[in-house]
């Protein structure tokens, strides 16, 4: 089975900052990658699908980037309410595994 | 607006079984395909079991396979999770969560979850 990594596991940034999450996946898979916010305590969110494409809704400052076995997502200037842990997850074939998810606090 | 609602969850001792249901409601359930999606105390996601939209496939984890049915009843726009043989580590909180149309397995929407304990 294809296995997805992600790193960091945790961050921590300021306000504004630029946050780059990498997920990277054990083979190939194309751009079959999406993206998940969960905040602490509550239900996780649907992002991004097709490794780039914005999900309805959700603000500009998130993006997604890759193709293959690397994939990124990028928060261009970090805001409060995006403390959060992130999880990408594959969904070429089954399996459609999660990533391990990485943290994003503030310092 | 969109929503899953599960039920079915609880205390249950190791060996034994439970079955979670999920309801949904304003958007045209035999369309899509559904999954099930859980999180144990303190984890990450772990992807579960996903079935397409009439019931044609159906994939599971290798840690629930053999032990887990994953269902759908078009008609009462429902999703079942049959869980039998648990065990303490099947403990987590399970979310239902609707996919895509044409076999399309990324989670748009999700259930606020239902908490399942295996324990003695």
């Amino acid at each position: 089975d294809i296995q997805m990594t992600q790193s960091p596991s945790s961050l921590s940034a300021s306000v504004g900052d630029r946050v780059t999450i990498t997920c990277r996946a054990s083979q190939g898979i194309s751009n079959y990658v999406a993206w998940y916010q969960q905040k602490p305590g509550k239900v996780p969110k649907f992002l991004i699908y097709d490794a780039s494409t914005l999900q309805s809704g959700v603000p500009s400052r998130f993006s997604g980037s890759g193709s293959g076995t690397d994939f990124t997502l990028t928060i261009s200037s970090l805001q409060p309410e995006d403390v959060a842990t992130y999880y990408c997850q594959k969904y070429n074939s089954a399996p459609f595994t999660f990533g391990p998810g990485t943290t994003v606090d503030f310092k | 607006e969109v929503q899953l609602v599960e039920s079915g969850g609880g205390l249950v001792k190791p060996g034994g079984s439970l079955r979670l249901s999920c309801a949904v409601s304003a958007f045209t359930f035999s369309t899509y395909s559904m999954n099930w999606v859980r999180q144990a105390p303190g984890k990450g996601l772990e992807w579960v079991s996903s079935i397409g939209s009439i019931s044609t496939y159906t994939y599971y984890a290798d840690s629930v396979k053999g032990r887990f049915t994953i269902s759908r009843d078009n008609a009462k726009n429902s999703l079942y999770l049959q869980m039998n043989s648990l065990r303490a580590e099947d403990t987590a909180v399970y979310y239902c969560a609707r996919g895509r149309f044409g076999g399309i397995f990324y989670f748009d929407y999700w259930g606020q979850g239902i908490l399942v304990s295996v324990s003695s």
